[in-house]
């Protein structure tokens, strides 16, 4: 089944511990993407990446970071998570980037930090 | 730049009413357009899209026309039920740039 998988899917932690969600998906899509969602703010970009080793900034990148080193793969890092980094995320992959391709997401994960 | 305003909600309607869920975009270029529904706990899942003027994308009854002279994509479904009751996202895309996400509308429908 072709599909983006996220994990945790839920995540409890506290200031400034380091954490790390994974995204796979198994579509061999060059295209990947992070969101957060939030009230009101709809969906907002925060990381996407291109292909292997070609990651760029989004909207709100801020605190965030990722890697691709297998088309696969696409995790995002927050080294040092804050309280306004609480917020519902997800992964998106894409065969590319833009045009008329369609956006496959992940479950979402549901990030808290105290 | 490029952006996209769809009516705010929540939207609260009776089972068998009529939908429409507006939406209207800004762009540069001439972008696809996309109707994307989330149910609550599941991520995103493409409803619809239209890729050029006058096209008409459908699905499950719902059913969306690309306006170019009016910049918009307006939602629509004669007659809903409870099932359909979750957050409609409109977004654009084109050439090589992200695709950009409405706001949301949160849509609950009551027996």
């Amino acid at each position: 089944e072709a599909q983006v998988t996220q994990n945790p899917r839920y995540l409890i932690t506290v200031t400034g511990k380091k954490l790390t969600v994974t995204c796979s998906q198994n579509m061999n899509h060059e295209y990947m993407s992070w969101y957060r969602q939030d009230p009101g703010l709809g969906l907002r970009q925060i990381y996407y990446s291109m292909n292997v080793e070609v990651t760029d900034k989004g909207d709100v990148p801020e605190g965030y970071k990722v890697s691709r080193k297998e088309k696969r793969n696409f995790p995002l890092i927050l080294e040092s998570p804050s309280p306004n980094q609480t917020s519902l995320y997800f992964c998106a992959s894409s065969p590319r980037r833009g045009g008329s391709y369609e956006q496959y997401f992940g479950p979402g994960t549901r990030l808290t930090v105290t | 730049g490029d952006s996209v305003t769809q009516m705010e909600g929540p939207v609260t309607l009776s089972e068998e009413a009529f939908l429409t869920i507006n939406c209207t975009y800004t762009a540069t270029g001439y972008p696809s357009l996309f109707w994307y529904v989330q149910y609550p706990g599941e991520g995103l899942q493409l409803l619809l899209k239209a890729t050029k003027a006058d096209d008409k994308g459908s699905n499950k009854g719902f059913e969306a026309t690309y306006r170019k002279e009016t910049t918009s994509f307006h939602l629509e479904k004669g007659s809903v039920q409870v099932s359909d009751s979750a957050v409609y996202f409109c977004a654009l895309s084109y050439n090589n740039n992200d695709m950009r996400f409405g706001a949301g509308t949160r849509l609950t429908v009551k027996p």
